[in-house]
């Protein structure tokens, strides 16, 4: 079965802390990518990221860092001294390979709100 | 660029109505993306093109959609006839894949309400 799990349903934070985003992921594929996506109260959507199965280098991108771990099925997203800005909706989602394409799985979203 | 353009940004309209939402992509982006979002399923990824080819369409919820991508500057996502469950906001997205590199920008999104 394929599955992504994002256990915390809501976060807060006061600003400048940092804070860890969980992702959790099921999948019998050796091939496969996970993603990032942010959702702020707006309503748009922004790509965060797209990592392959076969790169577990972890990722760092200003303030924010992405931690794989295959051994643990684990995909977290930490933002590093937090800014109001950053309150969003934070969804975790996997593309497994299929022999007509991939197929992506969305978690349910994280909503973190950082308080000033 | 103007980035990924959606149209339009709202429509209503009555069951049984035929509804075409529309995405033009970012110039040079070979990927094209279309998701959907409802508070009872969440985000969902509906269908996605490479090269205007379609690669998966596993995510059409039913043949009441149909989408198509006749060029690499325009999409469409058809529905008909429409119901009230395919109350949603629609978004397209586009990106450049090229190996393991890729960013989507994704388009404003397409409120729809099927009454």
């Amino acid at each position: 079965a394929q599955k992504v799990t994002q256990a915390q349903t809501e976060i807060s934070v006061v600003e400048k802390e940092d804070v860890t985003l969980d992702c959790v992921y099921e999948t019998r594929d050796t091939t496969y990518y996970l993603f990032w996506y942010k959702q702020p109260p707006s309503g748009e959507l922004v790509f965060l990221i797209r990592r392959n199965s076969f790169d577990e280098q972890n990722e760092i991108s200003g303030r924010y860092s992405w931690n794989f771990q295959k051994s643990t099925s684990s995909f977290n997203f930490t933002i590093t001294a937090s800014q109001v800005v950053d309150s969003a909706v934070y969804f975790c989602a996997l593309s497994a390979t299929r022999p007509t394409g991939n197929q992506f799985y969305f978690g349910t979203g994280t909503s973190l709100t950082v308080i000033p | 660029d103007a980035g990924v353009i959606q149209s339009p940004r709202h429509e209503v309209t009555e069951m049984g109505q035929e509804v075409t939402l529309r995405c033009k992509p970012i110039s040079g982006h070979n990927s094209l993306f279309w998701y959907r979002q409802t508070m009872m399923r969440g985000l969902e990824l509906l269908i996605y093109f490479n090269n205007n080819v379609p690669i998966d369409d596993s995510g059409m919820p039913e043949d009441r959609f149909s989408a198509k991508m006749p060029n690499a500057s325009f999409s469409t996502l058809k529905i008909q006839p429409s119901e009230p469950r395919d109350s949603a906001v629609y978004f397209c997205a586009s990106s450049f894949i090229a190996g393991d590199l890729e960013t989507q920008y994704f388009g404003p999104g397409t409120r729809l309400l099927v009454l």
